[in-house]
């Protein structure tokens, strides 16, 4: 159980362009998901903060407009980088809370490895 | 000072060692304490979970937590090559922000056979 899938697990794309990165939930439903993004040898940067059905909480110093979350349903959210640049290339990981398996536990996705040209 | 502090390493280590692996925080709200595994270019694992102090042991992994020291470790018996990964340690406390996590940069662990 706690399944978290990504796709795609891989995009290699333009600069200028636009990327969505889909998460879902298997095999619960998750009400809050986040998105990390990680740089090689380093820990996870926490990017935003997801509810379904509302506005994502973002962190300091992430651009809002330019990583676009949606979490339209409580097994799917998605972050769309818009405007690609060669420093957005990166490891982004999305992770969701499931309920009644310890509150305060994330089941991480598979992560998309992103590089923009 | 970092929330959450933890070596980065690498430690190397041959098979069959015990391994330990442990984080410092900062933070005395902290309550709940996880350890997760993640193997290069894939999404971190959850190994451990534990509420508040004491240990936690499943199979060769044993987590401890003393939280009056604010300090927690994560013990792996009989190593294997297949050990080998990124550890990462994080916490998060009942009043959080809708459950964030504050992880460690992660302890890189290379089992040689």
């Amino acid at each position: 159980g706690a399944v978290v899938s990504q796709h795609p697990s891989r995009v290699i794309c333009k600069s200028g362009t636009s990327v969505k990165i889909e998460c879902r939930s298997l095999d619960f439903q998750a009400t809050t998901m986040f998105w990390y993004r990680q740089f090689p040898k380093k820990s996870l940067m926490l990017m935003a903060t997801s509810n379904e059905g509302s506005k994502a909480t973002y962190e300091q110093g992430v651009e809002k407009d330019k990583f676009l979350i949606n979490h339209a349903s409580l097994t799917l959210s998605t972050l769309t980088v818009t405007s690609a640049h060669p420093e957005d290339s990166s490891f982004y990981i999305c992770s969701a809370r499931a309920p009644g398996q310890g509150t305060d536990t994330q089941y991480f996705g598979p992560g998309t490895r992103l590089t923009v040209l | 000072q970092k929330e959450v502090e933890q070596d980065p390493g690498p430690l190397s280590v041959p098979e069959g060692a015990i391994v330990s692996l442990n984080c410092t925080y900062s933070n005395s709200a902290f309550q709940y304490f996880m350890w997760y595994r993640q193997y290069s270019r894939k999404g971190p694992e959850l190994l451990m979970y534990t509420y508040s102090s004491g240990n936690k042991e499943d199979g060769r992994f044993t987590a401890q937590v003393d939280k009056s020291s604010k300090y927690i470790s994560l013990f792996i018996r009989d190593s294997q090559p297949s050990d080998s990964a990124t550890y990462l340690c994080a916490m998060t406390n009942r009043g959080s922000t809708l459950g964030r996590l504050y992880f460690g940069r992660g302890t890189q662990l290379t089992v040689w056979p």
